[in-house]
């Protein structure tokens, strides 16, 4: 079955703007993660939707908000980008029997 | 909170050496640990995976025991290839619920011919 799919695969935006990420998950996945990666940080939560609601969130700024959809497509936005903002942002997806997530292959955002 | 540890990198090795990537955790209750790895330009991929104490998950000659007693999940390959020059991420999550998981710094690994 197909995997987790992350759009757009690379993105260049300037300080200031606003920016939104989307991810589809595996099929019949409820649950879609969030995380930044980034050389000096490491990977890091950003937040969980799971059946269109946040369970879980981690310690950014409220300029990093998501949203989970009917069908467990889930969103990423940003607002007022900022230099430090640039990263890869990594959506996983898990669910049903499995114990683990599964990952897109990520959105590279450069802010300028 | 929970947190994941791992041996700091890079490492480098030759081909057909021996690996050993060191991972311990704190967790509150009774954690998933998962070993993940990253290709250059790519997500993560999982690697291996315990979901109880005692047990070894194993993948492509890698393999990692759950050890409660000393909260750790070592990672080991007895010979190493090029092809696994990637970096190597410890992982732990609670219970059944993998959305919220906590990860280790990486580790680099290179292994030259």
């Amino acid at each position: 079955k197909a995997g987790v799919t992350q759009t757009p695969r690379y993105l260049i935006k300037t300080r200031g703007q606003q920016v939104t990420l989307s991810c589809s998950p595996i099929s019949g996945h409820r649950s879609v993660s969030w995380y930044q990666q980034t050389p000096g940080q490491g990977l890091q939560f950003l937040f969980e939707y799971f059946s269109e609601t946040q369970r879980n969130k981690g310690n950014f700024p409220g300029r990093f908000s998501g949203r989970q959809f009917s069908n467990s497509r889930s969103e990423m936005n940003v607002s007022t980008l900022e230099l430090g903002d640039s990263a890869l942002y990594l959506c996983a997806s898990s669910g049903g029997t499995a114990s683990e997530a599964f990952f897109g292959q990520g959105t590279r955002l450069t802010v300028v | 909170g929970d947190s994941v540890t791992q041996m700091e990198g890079p490492v480098t090795l030759s081909e057909e050496a021996f690996l050993t990537i060191n991972c311990t955790y704190t967790a509150t209750g009774y954690p998933s640990l998962f070993w993940y790895v990253q290709y250059p330009g790519e997500g993560l991929q999982l690697l291996l995976k315990a979901t109880k104490a005692d047990d070894k998950g194993s993948n492509k000659g890698f393999e990692a025991t759950y050890r409660k007693e000393t909260t750790s999940f070592h990672l080991e390959k007895g010979s190493v290839q090029v092809s696994d020059s990637a970096v190597y991420f410890c992982a732990l999550s609670e219970g059944t619920n993998a959305g919220k998981s906590t990860f280790g710094d990486g580790t680099t690994l290179t292994v030259k011919p």
